[in-house]
């Protein structure tokens, strides 16, 4: 049972315009949620998180949109560079818990 | 800086071998994690620590035991590995409260 799905396995992007990556979620325990980027070879790296008392988070470039309601989260990004072409997975826990599910990543493509 | 060290990037053992994957963390955290990845399952966690000699059964532990006899060292162990097994293996550290800082893998190849 996938909690958190991300449902584009990639996408592609023109450099410069916005790169938007989806994620959905069916535990309504789930409070925390993140976003982690990978390279090929290397871990993940913490992207931008956002907590459920906030509907949006930004960082930079990068924006996290969160619909409770909708059990919905997408990550922005603007304007998009060559250097974001990699995996992206969302994440989320829910409180008091250590433990994050991962959804199964979306390959962002930058075409310059 | 964080630093999480696996101790190998690639591994090959044979079917029904043991084989130890070491981690190491720098940062004193208290919270340490085994995942999988596998092309379109994601990271799936295998076990999690939240202190020394405690260790709790992620979503799929089957095949697999870990180890922390210290703080910044935490171990997975496949009793007898099997071809299933082959797998890009990531371990992460946290301070509670804190986003994961995750290591650069382990691909291992089961024969």
């Amino acid at each position: 049972d996938q909690q958190v799905k991300q449902n584009s396995p990639s996408l592609s992007v023109q450099e410069g315009r916005i790169s938007i990556l989806n994620c959905d979620y069916t535990n309504s325990m789930f409070d925390y949620f993140l976003w982690y980027k990978k390279y090929p070879a290397e871990g993940p790296t913490f992207l931008i998180s956002i907590s459920s008392i906030k509907d949006k988070n930004e960082d930079g470039r990068f924006t996290v949109f969160l619909n409770k309601s909708a059990k919905h989260l997408s990550l922005h990004i603007v304007p998009s560079q060559p250097g974001d072409s990699a995996v992206y997975f969302c994440a989320a826990s829910s409180f008091g818990n250590e433990k994050l599910t991962f959804g199964t990543g979306t390959r962002l493509t930058i075409i310059p | 800086d964080v630093k999480v060290t696996q101790s190998s990037r690639y591994l090959v053992k044979r079917t029904g071998e043991k084989v130890f994957l070491e981690c190491v963390q720098d940062m004193d955290h208290e919270n340490m994690f085994w995942y999988r990845q596998d092309p379109g399952l994601g990271l799936r966690l295998i076990y999690f620590s939240y202190d020394v000699k405690m260790k709790e059964k992620g979503d799929i532990p089957e095949g697999y035991s870990v180890s922390r006899e210290k703080k910044e060292r935490f171990s997975l162990i496949l009793e007898s590995a099997s071809t299933n097994q082959t797998s890009m293996y990531l371990c992460a550290s946290r301070r509670t409260g804190q986003p994961q800082h995750f290591g650069d893998g382990t691909r291992l190849s089961i024969l």
